[in-house]
C-alpha cells in the first residue's frame, strides 16, 4: 500500500538533546511537510520541500532543521535550541501540479515529550 | 499576516442533532480544503472547494466556499458517533509559490449518543 509512513510513534528528549524524527513516503509525491500539533490547536507549518535538495521554512522554523537528500525521506531535526519541543508532529506529502493546490495526505505523526 | 480562523473551538450535540463549523479567512482565497482528524489520528482530506459560492455534498455533509471566497463552512446533517473528531479547514498561502496551506484552529466535535 502506498503511504507515509512516521517513526518513531513516541520519542523522548533529554535536554540539550537533537533528535530525529523520519518520514518516508512512497506515493512518489513531489512535495513534503511537516507541522507542529498542540493540545486543542491547529496545524503549524515548520519546513516544506517542493524538490529534493530544497527547502523552505514555515512559520516556526526555530530550533528546527530538515534535510531532503531523497524524494522519498524527509526528516526533521528537533534541536536543543527548540525550548518546548512537547507536541505531535506531523509529516504529510502532495503532488504538484503547477499553481495548483493539491490535498496533503498525512503520517500517523510523532509524539514527542522532554525527559 | 495571513490567518485562518474556525468557530467554534468546540461542539458537543446529541446524536441527530446538526453541526456546522465555519472557516473565515483575513484574505482572498483562491480554494479551500477541508480535513478531518479522528481522536489519535491524523488529519484525512475530505474536499477542495474552489468556485465562487460552491456547494458540494458528500452524503451528509455539505460544504460551501463563499460568494467572496474569504469564508467556507461544513454542514452536517443529523450527526452519527462516527462524525466525532476535529474538523479542519486549510487555505493556501498568499505567495502560492507551491503547495503551502495555513491550517485553521479546527473544530472538535463531540457526538453524544
Amino acid at each position: 500500500d502506498g503511504g507515509i509512513t512516521q517513526s518513531p510513534k513516541y520519542l523522548f528528549r533529554k535536554e540539550g538533546q537533537n533528535v530525529t524524527l523520519s518520514c518516508e513516503q512512497n506515493l512518489n509525491h513531489d512535495a513534503m511537510y511537516w507541522y507542529r500539533q498542540d493540545p486543542g490547536q491547529g496545524l503549524r507549518l515548520i519546513y516544506y520541500s517542493q524538490i529534493v535538495n530544497d527547502f523552505q521554512k514555515g512559520d516556526i522554523a526555530e530550533g528546527y532543521s530538515v534535510s531532503r537528500e531523497k524524494k522519498e525521506s524527509f526528516p526533521l531535526t528537533v534541536t536543543s535550541a527548540q525550548k518546548n519541543p512537547t507536541a505531535f508532529y506531523l509529516c504529510a506529502s502532495s503532488m504538484l501540479r503547477g499553481r495548483s493546490n493539491q490535498p496533503q495526505h498525512f503520517g500517523d505523526g510523532t509524539r514527542l515529550s522532554i525527559l | 499576516g495571513q490567518q485562518v480562523m474556525q468557530i467554534p473551538q468546540y461542539q458537543h450535540v446529541q446524536e441527530g442533532e446538526d453541526f456546522t463549523t465555519y472557516c473565515n479567512s483575513s484574505t482572498t482565497l483562491s480554494n479551500i480544503q477541508w480535513y478531518k482528524q479522528r481522536p489519535g489520528g491524523h488529519p484525512v482530506f475530505l474536499i477542495q472547494l474552489v468556485k465562487s459560492g460552491e456547494v458540494k455534498k458528500q452524503k451528509r455533509l455539505t460544504f460551501q466556499f463563499g460568494e467572496a471566497k474569504k469564508n467556507s463552512s461544513l454542514h452536517i446533517t443529523a450527526t452519527q458517533t462516527t462524525d466525532v473528531g476535529t474538523y479542519f479547514c486549510a487555505g493556501p498561502s498568499n505567495t502560492n509559490t507551491g503547495n503551502q496551506f495555513y491550517f485553521g484552529t479546527g473544530t472538535s466535535l463531540t457526538v453524544i449518543p
